[in-house]
């Protein structure tokens, strides 16, 4: 079975100052893995994804993940904090056992609080 | 704008009720997704499609069912509502199960 475990239901960082959103994960073949943003009253926006190429991805919107093995994590990041990036964020595992349904198995998400 | 699109925005209504969420995903997309959105369990599967044919189940209560119809949108069904029933629910669509999912901004139910 898949899973996956956000450390840290809220984060607070000041604007211009780095932002690290930590998700590990446990998958018993290789994952398929997504960071998705959801903004007050709205749907879920797709950041960015892992689908076994680069280990390195980037997103949209200044975000990048790094995809780590061995440490099962794929921990979300951005250089520098913007007010609009004060947002709900959700790391997903996509169900690639057996039945392969692709359905996405959700983190409980972290609220990202950023401070002028 | 994700290309899916859910009606209604927001319903309201009784407990013991039945109400009927709609879904049209991306053009070209051939599998739809149902979640729930709630503060306790947060964002949990319920239900997928893919082609016309249900493909997987997850928490979804036996209350609750879904189609989906020839051109491909879907409907989600939830019947002998109840007050826990209130949550957000939201459809996803994807050209295929395990590709990247889009999501719709969701009907907002609340279950009086």
């Amino acid at each position: 079975a898949q899973s996956v475990t956000q450390l840290g239901s809220h984060v607070s960082v000041s604007e211009g100052a780095l932002v690290l959103l930590r998700c590990n994960y446990s998958s018993s073949v290789p994952p398929y893995l997504f960071w998705y943003v959801q903004y007050p009253n709205q749907g879920l926006q797709l950041l960015l994804k892992y689908t076994s190429a680069a280990t390195l991805v980037k997103g949209i919107n200044g975000f990048e993940a790094e995809f780590k093995k061995s440490e099962t994590s794929f921990h979300l990041t951005k250089p520098s904090a913007h007010m609009s990036d004060a947002a709900e964020y959700f790391c997903a595992v996509s169900d690639r056992g057996s039945s392969n349904t692709g359905k996405l198995i959700f983190g409980q998400g972290t609220t990202l609080q950023v401070k002028p | 704008d994700s290309g899916v699109t859910q009606t209604p925005k927001h319903l309201i209504t009784a407990t013991g009720q039945r109400v009927t969420l709609r879904c049209s995903p991306r053009s070209g997309d051939l599998s739809v997704y149902w979640y729930q959105q709630s503060l306790d369990q947060g964002l949990q599967f319920l239900i997928q499609y893919y082609n016309g044919e249900e493909r997987a189940k997850g928490n979804i209560l036996e209350r609750f069912s879904a189609q989906q119809f020839p051109d491909l949108h879907s409907e989600l069904n939830l019947s002998s509502l109840e007050l826990g029933d209130s949550a957000l629910y939201f459809c996803a669509s994807s050209p295929s199960p395990g590709h990247e999912q889009y999501f719709g901004p969701g009907t907002r139910l609340t279950v009086t």
